[in-house]
């Protein structure tokens, strides 16, 4: 089975730094999906791992552990338009299987 | 370069009525997917395909049906539509090779079954 869990929601303030976490437990594992998903519109992709580590892009990072089971995903200096909400998602040679979700609401 | 297309945006149904989602991408990808996606809800898997010819069910198949007849085209079939299937339904197409992988999502069809 699969069993994908994310807090359900977080809120930071402008300018600060938000670390969302996602834990797994899947019967295969190929690599490790962040999306982010803005109200009323599709995901859109974010990162891919799949190899241990941290990877960086611009303001947002993605860390795998695959022994542990663990990801996060980090987001740096929040802007308002980084209200929304990021789903993790595990790859299992050609299914993805998501996570609810964690919803982050950034104030000003 | 249109990605993956889906029509229509919004449907509303009665109990009982069929319609079929349509999906097209121009990707040249082999996988395509269907996902349903509920209020408050992560993505839950309905149906896939790993080429032309080739459909396989997802976590949810029940009451859906899928065809792949081209690399372009992936429509999904509701028959019988009953309440629990309004839903937001995304279509993606998924390129992978090596450590690359990114997979493309539709717009999205929101469906009301009344």
């Amino acid at each position: 089975g699969q069993n994908i869990d994310q807090p359900t929601e977080m809120t930071a303030t402008e300018g600060a730094i938000v670390q969302i976490n996602c834990t797994y437990q899947t019967s295969g594992f190929n690599g490790l999906f962040w999306y982010q998903q803005h109200a009323g519109e599709a995901p859109t992709f974010l990162s891919y791992n799949v190899l241990d580590g941290l990877e960086e892009k611009g303001r947002f990072s993605s860390f795998l552990s695959r022994s542990k089971g663990y990801s996060y995903l980090l987001l740096k200096e929040l802007q308002m338009k980084d209200s929304a909400s990021y789903l993790c998602a595990v790859t299992n040679d050609y299914k993805l299987s998501f996570g609810a979700g964690t919803t982050v609401t950034v104030r000003a | 370069n249109a990605g993956v297309t889906q029509t229509p945006k919004f449907r509303i149904l009665k109990i009982g009525q069929s319609m079929t989602l349509q999906c097209t991408q121009d990707m040249n990808h082999n996988y395509m997917y269907w996902y349903r996606q509920d209020p408050g809800m992560g993505l839950k898997l309905i149906y896939y395909s790993v080429g032309a010819g080739i459909t396989d069910k997802g976590e949810v198949p029940n009451g859906y049906n899928v065809s792949r007849s081209t690399t372009e085209d992936f429509p999904l079939r509701l028959e019988l539509a009953a309440p629990s299937q309004t839903s937001v339904y995304f279509c993606a197409s998924r390129r992978t090779s090596g450590r690359v992988d990114t997979q493309y999502f539709g717009p999205g069809t929101r469906l009301t079954v009344l």
